[in-house]
């Protein structure tokens, strides 16, 4: 049984460029998360897809956007890509009541 | 915004020695707490779900605590080991229909000495 993968693993990006991170949920999860994990701070909560929606956004610019297909991956997309969006981009899949199911991340650096 | 921290934020301790860390999170709208310990090169992994006050979970030599009303949650390490070196993470959630967003610590750092 896969747990939840991501892809890319490791990605290097221009200022002002455009990224889609992708993300595969654990079999039987139906709910995806997305954090950021910038250096020397815990992960912060960009938004949870659920049922293909957004069902909560934490504090980030208009951005980043996502999407949740019918088979429950996700994607993450961010645009117009800043020095500061340098990050570790976690992944995480749960259902009702679990707990978060991490993928092993995208490492997105902008230069 | 929700205010969840965690102390120390790095720690070494010799193997064998038992150590023990905190998470602080608002009191107020509790609905879970989550444990999770982060390896190096690998995805964080949930270690504990908490939910009601006094609760006091286990796994091996580590466990958990959780007071509710005065917001923390302590986990300990008993007879520490080389393999427990990890970033430890708590993640507060506050909702009362769960599956909601967590809100994370900063985490602690915890390097065992051989």
């Amino acid at each position: 049984d896969a747990g939840v993968t991501q892809s890319p693993t490791h990605l290097i990006k221009t200022r002002g460029q455009q990224v889609t991170l992708r993300c595969s949920p654990k079999s039987g999860h139906d709910t995806v998360s997305w954090y950021q994990q910038a250096l020397g701070q815990g992960p912060q909560f960009i938004f949870q897809y659920y049922e293909e929606e957004e069902r909560q956004r934490g504090n980030f610019p208009d951005r980043f956007s996502g999407h949740q297909f019918p088979n429950y991956s996700s994607e993450l997309n961010v645009n117009a890509l800043l020095l500061g969006d340098s990050a570790l981009y976690l992944c995480a899949s749960s259902s009702r009541n679990s707990p978060l199911h991490f993928g092993n991340g995208t490492r997105l650096t902008v230069t | 915004i929700l205010n969840v921290e965690q102390s120390p934020q790095s720690l070494h301790v010799q193997e064998g020695d038992s150590t023990n860390f905190t998470c602080s999170f608002p009191s107020s709208n509790f609905y879970a707490l989550h444990w999770y310990r982060w390896e190096t090169a690998k995805s964080p992994e949930a270690l504990f779900v908490m939910t009601l006050n006094g609760d006091e979970k286990k796994k091996g030599r580590i466990s958990a605590t959780l007071n509710t009303k005065e917001g923390y949650s302590y986990l300990y390490i008993k007879g520490s080991q080389p393999e427990d070196s990890a970033t430890y993470l708590c993640a507060f959630i506050k909702s009362n229909f769960g599956n909601e967003k967590l809100t994370f610590g900063t985490g602690t750092r915890l390097t065992i000495i051989p």
